[in-house]
C-alpha cells in the first residue's frame, strides 16, 4: 500500500464507548498530524508528532488521546465523547525537513467519519 | 501565526482559467505559501507551494506578489473534476511552530 491510510473509514459510537482511530503512512515521513473537520467548518489541527514526539497539542480535550508508537503509525484513542465530537478526522504526514527548508507538503489520508450518538 | 483570507466561493466555466486569490498580509520571514484542495469528503490534496518566485507544476501555477502579501492560484484549463474547496495556507514550520491554520477556503464550482 502507498500513501496514508486510515481505519476505520466510518465509525459510530456511543458516548460511553472507547474506540481508537488508526493512521499509517508508507512514505517514510517523520511528522504526523491529526485534524478534525466538523460540518461546514475549516480543518482544525489537533496534534502533531515529529519523530514520535508530540510537538503540538492544540488545546484538545483529554477525551482525545493520541499515541505515536513509531514514525509510521499514529492512533487517536477516544473515550466518553460528546455528540459535538462527530466529525471527519483526518490524518496527515510530512517529511519535516529542518527549519528553513520547506518541502513540508502534507499528505492526507481519506479520513474517518465519526458519529457519536 | 500568519492567517489567510480567501473569497468563500467562485464559479468558473469549464475550459477557462480559474484564478483563486489569497491574502496573507501577515506572512513573515521565510514562510512558504501552500495550496491544497479538498474534493467533497475526501482528504485534502497538495497542489503547489512557493516562497517568492512564481511556480508552475502539472496541476497549477502560483503567482506571488512582490511584497508576498497575496497570491493567486491559477488552474489554466478548469475541468469539472476541479470542483473542490481550495485552501491557501502559510506553512509555519520555517518560523519554528507547527500551528497550521486552515481557513474556510474557496469553494470553486466549475460549470459545464
Amino acid at each position: 500500500e502507498t500513501g496514508v491510510t486510515q481505519t476505520p473509514r466510518h465509525l459510530v459510537m456511543g458516548m460511553t464507548n472507547k474506540k481508537s482511530l488508526k493512521c499509517e503512512q508508507h512514505l517514510g515521513h517523520n511528522a504526523m498530524y491529526w485534524y478534525k473537520q466538523s460540518a461546514k467548518k475549516p480543518l482544525e489541527l489537533m496534534f502533531v508528532y515529529n519523530f514520535k514526539e508530540q510537538t503540538e497539542n492544540n488545546s484538545v480535550p483529554s477525551r482525545f488521546s493520541p499515541e505515536c508508537p513509531n514514525s509510521s503509525h499514529l492512533f487517536l484513542h477516544l473515550h466518553t465523547l460528546q455528540p459535538e465530537d462527530s466529525a471527519l478526522y483526518l490524518c496527515a504526514s510530512s517529511q519535516d525537513y529542518p527549519a528553513g527548508v520547506s518541502y513540508n507538503e502534507q499528505f492526507f489520508g481519506p479520513g474517518t467519519r465519526l458519529t457519536v450518538l | 501565526d500568519a492567517k489567510t483570507t480567501q473569497p468563500p466561493s467562485m464559479d468558473c466555466a469549464e475550459g477557462r482559467a480559474a484564478n483563486l486569490p489569497c491574502n496573507h498580509s501577515t506572512i513573515s520571514g521565510n514562510e512558504y505559501v501552500y495550496w491544497y484542495r479538498q474534493i467533497h469528503s475526501q482528504g485534502p490534496q497538495y497542489i503547489i507551494h512557493g516562497l517568492k518566485n512564481n511556480e508552475t507544476n502539472e496541476m497549477a501555477s502560483l503567482i506571488i506578489t512582490e511584497d508576498r502579501k497575496s497570491s493567486t492560484l491559477i488552474l489554466p484549463h478548469a475541468t469539472l473534476r476541479d470542483t473542490a474547496v481550495y485552501y491557501c495556507i502559510v506553512d509555519p514550520t520555517t518560523s519554528g511552530t507547527y500551528k497550521y491554520i486552515f481557513g474556510t477556503g474557496t469553494r470553486l464550482k466549475v460549470l459545464a
